[in-house]
């Protein structure tokens, strides 16, 4: 069985541009969520997908946006990005149909971020 | 409010045990979880316990839970060069559950 997919692995950015990410669940995991890892601070909850609607948002700015198709695929995409965006972008995914937890949730590799 | 506290660095020798601590704030924790992560790569499920139980034991891993402490730890048994790595807690809160809260991971050196 697959695991979460995310592309690209790598990539740089320039300050202004904007970027997506993009992120494929494991096979039948319809829960998607986000997080973003730096070495300050840390891994930090962006926002959760499930049959398409955004479920649960962490504290980011309007800038940082995802969404998710109706194959449980999700991209997020971060617009005018400034240097403090770079980062490790995880994706991962669980079963968890009802929002309650179901112990297993599965990360991807990450999509690293340079913004020059 | 949300926090999960862990010691950054430990060092063992290959073949003891590593126990790596943790402590969250939030008793309406639901899971709490201990990820794994190596240089360069995502994060690796290791293992999770749900917020009723005490103990739950996994081939070299074992979690143990005090609830009242709010405290949480992992063992690993026999620890070998290859568990070198970034040890992370986290929690889940009911009803939020793809969202975790995590600790600032704690750095296991094993040396031979």
């Amino acid at each position: 069985k697959a695991g979460v997919t995310q592309t690209p692995r790598y990539l740089i950015k320039t300050r202004g541009q904007q970027v997506t990410l993009s992120c494929s669940p494991i096979s039948g995991h319809r829960s998607v969520s986000w997080y973003q890892q730096t070495p300050g601070q840390g891994l930090q909850f962006l926002f959760e997908y499930f049959s398409e609607t955004q479920r649960n948002k962490g504290n980011f700015p309007g800038r940082f946006s995802g969404r998710q198709f109706s194959n449980s695929r999700s991209e997020m995409n971060v617009s005018t990005l400034e240097l403090g965006d770079s980062a490790l972008y995880l994706c991962a995914s669980s079963l968890d149909p009802s929002g309650r937890g179901t112990g297993e949730l599965f990360f991807g590799e990450g999509s690293r971020l340079t913004v020059l | 409010g949300e926090d999960v506290e862990q010691s950054l660095f430990l060092s063992v020798r290959e073949g003891d045990s590593s126990v790596i601590n943790c402590t969250y704030t939030d008793s309406s924790s639901t899971y709490l979880y201990w990820y794994k992560q190596e240089p360069g790569a995502g994060l690796q499920l290791l293992t999770y316990i749900f917020s009723n139980m005490d103990m739950k034991q996994d081939q070299r891993l074992t979690v143990l839970l005090n609830k009242k402490d709010k405290h949480l730890s992992l063992r690993i048994a026999d620890t070998q060069t290859g568990d070198s790595a970034i040890y992370f807690c986290a929690e889940s809160k009911y009803n939020q559950g793809g969202k975790l809260i995590f600790g600032q991971g704690t750095e296991l050196s094993v040396k031979p």
